[in-house]
């Protein structure tokens, strides 16, 4: 079974600009997490998504959305950049429909730098 | 507020030494669920564990054993005759609110 993958692996963009990310779940994955990481902050909860439904979210201003599509393949983008968003951003995929008590797998994360 | 608690930032041990990496919880919810995830350098976190608040027994899987005292809000991580491979960070989570929340880690480091 293939993993969690994330696409793109790293991501250079300027301030002002906006970006997506990509992450498709492990196959029969319906909940899928997005976390933030940086040396600064760690490792900080941005939003989780279940069946297309965005059930929770965390303390991140409404520059950062997301969304799931049928296949629950998920996306996030960050409009207005600010050098501050520079960071690694994880996705995480978990069988069950409480993902928050449950095993997550981990993608490799997009690494963003914003100039 | 909850809280996970990783006091050591970094250890630097020699390989076949045993390491204990701390992680101490605060939460006011009687049922909750704590967890360790390993990030290596390639940047995705590893499962390790998953221990629910109402199964204190310590677990052992080959070199890694976990303590989990709910007297003092610890779920301790031991690594025996450690090896260069185990270099990596290392997190505590707590499970609340429908999302977890990780401690800032612990970079371990393994020389030969």
């Amino acid at each position: 079974k293939a993993g969690v993958t994330q696409t793109p692996r790293y991501l250079i963009k300027t301030r002002g600009q906006q970006v997506t990310l990509s992450c498709s779940p492990i196959s029969g994955h319906r909940s899928v997490s997005w976390y933030q990481q940086t040396p600064g902050q760690g490792l900080q909860f941005l939003f989780e998504y279940f069946s297309e439904t965005q059930r929770n979210k965390g303390n991140f201003p409404g520059r950062f959305s997301g969304r799931q599509f049928s296949n629950s393949r998920s996306e996030m983008n960050v409009s207005t950049l600010e050098l501050g968003d520079s960071a690694l951003y994880l996705c995480a995929s978990s069988s069950t429909s409480q993902g928050y008590n449950e095993k997550l797998f981990f993608g490799s994360g997009t690494q963003l730098s914003v100039l | 507020a909850q809280k996970v608690t990783q006091a050591q930032t970094e250890i630097s041990v020699v390989e076949k030494e045993d390491v204990t990496l701390d992680c101490v919880y605060e939460t006011r919810d009687t049922t909750y669920y704590l967890f360790w995830y390993k990030q290596p350098p390639s940047g995705e976190l590893v499962f390790l564990i998953r221990r629910n608040s109402f199964d204190e027994q310590n677990e052992i899987s080959g070199r890694y054993s976990w303590n989990f005292q709910k007297s003092t809000s610890s779920f301790n991580f031991t690594i025996t005759a450690s090896q260069v491979v185990d270099s990596a960070v290392y997190f505590c989570a707590l499970s609340e609110e429908r999302h977890m929340r990780f401690g800032a880690g612990t970079r371990l480091t393994v020389k030969p």
